[in-house]
C-alpha cells in the first residue's frame, strides 16, 4: 500500500541546521513535494524533487533517493519564523497521480 | 502570484444543514482539489477536477459532492452536515497534470464546525 512517514515533532535552536526526514512507500513514484504550513494557515510550496539528488533554494534544500524511498528537507540558519509544520507529499502513479500526504512534522525553534 | 480564495475562513453550521464551500482561482489552472485536514492526519483528498464539469472522487468522498461549472470555480457541498465533518477544508489548484506544473497552490482554508 501507500505510506508516508515523517517524525511528528522536532525541536531546534535559532541559527542552527535541522534535517526533516520523509520515507515513503508507493506503487509508482512520480515526484515528491515539500510544503510549509504555519499554524492556522494554508500549506505553501517549498520544493519539488523527481530525480535523485539535492535541490537547493536559499536556506532550504531538499534531497531525494528513489531507490531508498527517502527524502529530507534541510533548513539552514534557522529563524524563529521557520517554526511551522513541514509536509511531505508524494505523487503516486498507482493513485491516479494524486498526492499522498504525510501527517507533517511540527518544527519548534527555540531562541 | 497564484491566488486561491475560499468563501469563508470560519463557518458554524447545525447538523443536517446543507453547506456550500466555494473556491476560486485566478490563474487559469486546469486542476482543482478539495481536501480536509484533521489533527494528526495528513491532508485527505475529497474530490478533484481536471476540467470544467468534470469531477473525480478522492479518498473520502462520502457525504460530499462537488460542482465545477466554470474553470475558475470549484464548489464543495455537504448535503447534510454531520458532526464528524467538523474540520479544516482546504481548496487547491494546479496548472496542469505532470511534473512541476502539478504543484498545488492552496487557499486559506475554511474551518467548519458542525454542532
Amino acid at each position: 500500500g501507500q505510506n508516508i512517514d515523517q517524525p511528528t515533532e522536532m525541536t531546534a535552536t535559532e541559527g542552527a541546521i535541522v534535517q526533516i526526514n520523509c520515507t515513503y512507500q508507493t506503487s509508482g513514484f512520480n515526484g515528491l513535494f515539500w510544503y510549509q504550513q504555519h499554524a492556522g494557515e494554508a500549506p505553501t510550496f517549498l520544493s519539488y524533487n523527481v530525480l535523485d539528488g539535492l535541490e537547493e533554494k536559499g536556506r532550504f534544500s531538499s534531497f531525494l533517493s528513489r531507490s531508498k524511498g527517502y527524502s529530507y528537507l534541510l533548513l539552514k540558519e534557522l529563524q524563529m519564523k521557520d517554526s511551522a509544520s513541514y509536509l511531505c507529499a508524494v505523487r503516486d502513479q498507482g493513485s491516479n497521480y494524486q498526492l499522498i500526504w504525510g501527517a507533517g512534522t511540527k518544527l519548534i525553534i527555540k531562541p | 502570484d497564484v491566488k486561491v480564495t475560499q468563501s469563508s475562513r470560519y463557518l458554524v453550521k447545525r447538523t443536517g444543514e446543507k453547506v456550500f464551500l466555494e473556491c476560486v482561482q485566478d490563474m487559469d489552472h486546469e486542476n482543482m482539489f478539495w481536501y480536509r485536514q484533521d489533527p494528526g492526519l495528513g491532508l485527505r483528498l475529497i474530490y478533484f477536477s481536471y476540467d470544467v464539469k468534470m469531477k473525480e472522487k478522492g479518498d473520502i468522498p462520502e457525504g460530499y459532492s462537488v460542482s465545477r461549472e466554470k474553470k475558475e470555480r470549484f464548489s464543495l457541498i455537504l448535503e447534510s452536515a454531520s458532526t464528524n465533518q467538523t474540520s479544516m477544508y482546504l481548496c487547491a489548484s494546479s496548472l496542469a497534470r505532470g511534473g512541476q506544473r502539478d504543484t498545488q497552490y492552496f487557499g486559506p482554508g475554511t474551518r467548519l464546525t458542525v454542532l
